[in-house]
């Protein structure tokens, strides 16, 4: 069975600082993999999303960048946090683009940007 | 303007009284709707996909239907375990488009 991995589970950084979220899939080839953040009263906002190793799409201009190593490896990442980078990021992957299938969901990584 | 908007943004139900939660769209081409379930600091688990309107589907307590612009997740004889955030998505030609979600709070 497919599994998704992400971690860490909590994070405190100061501002300026850099990121690295890591997010392993297990049990499938291929996927398509996605970064969302979830802020309070927002809903789940769409950062990236990768249909391929080194295919990376952006849905919002941020202070955030994604890459994709490995076929099931999907990386957040920040060279200077700022305050508003705060919130609940989620990794996410599903099946390939057209198949009208779920997308399957991590536990998330609660980042506090102090 | 959202294109998913889910209603009401919380609900308070006494255990056992069944209720509906609505998720509409005003967007076209809908290829599938899906309902989520979250806990509290966890990730969104799938519960349903709905592909055409007059579909249903079931999962224990829990219905989803889906019409031409909306969809309901109906919650019959809820226990206080079923309390949660539902999120809704709309898969159009892109990732999947959530709704802000509806908090239930089922009450012993």
């Amino acid at each position: 069975s497919q599994t998704i991995h992400q971690w860490p589970a909590t994070l405190v950084q100061p501002v300026g600082s850099p990121l690295s979220l890591e997010c392993t899939v297990e049990g499938t080839s291929n996927p398509n993999l996605y970064w969302y953040r979830q802020a309070a009263g927002r809903g789940l906002q769409l950062l990236f999303y990768s249909v391929g190793i080194g295919q990376i799409s952006s849905e919002v201009p941020q202070n955030l960048s994604a890459s994709r190593p490995q076929d099931r490896q999907f990386i957040l990442s920040s060279k200077k946090l700022l305050l508003s980078d705060s919130g609940f990021y989620l990794c996410a992957w599903g099946s390939e683009t057209g198949s009208n299938s779920p997308l399957h969901f991590g536990n998330g990584t609660r980042l506090t940007v102090t | 303007e959202d294109q998913v908007t889910q209603s009401p943004e919380a609900l308070r139900l006494q255990e056992g009284e069944s209720s509906s939660l609505n998720c509409s769209y005003t967007v076209s081409g809908l290829r599938g709707l899906f309902w989520y379930r979250q806990d509290p600091g966890k990730g969104p688990e799938f519960l349903f996909t709905l592909y055409s309107a007059g579909e249903e589907k079931e999962k224990e307590r829990l219905k989803a239907t889906l019409t031409k612009k909306e969809s309901f997740l109906h919650i019959t004889a809820p226990k206080p375990e079923d309390s949660a955030t539902y999120l809704c998505a709309v898969q159009l030609n892109t990732p999947l488009v959530f709704g802000k979600g509806t908090r239930l709070s089922v009450i012993a």
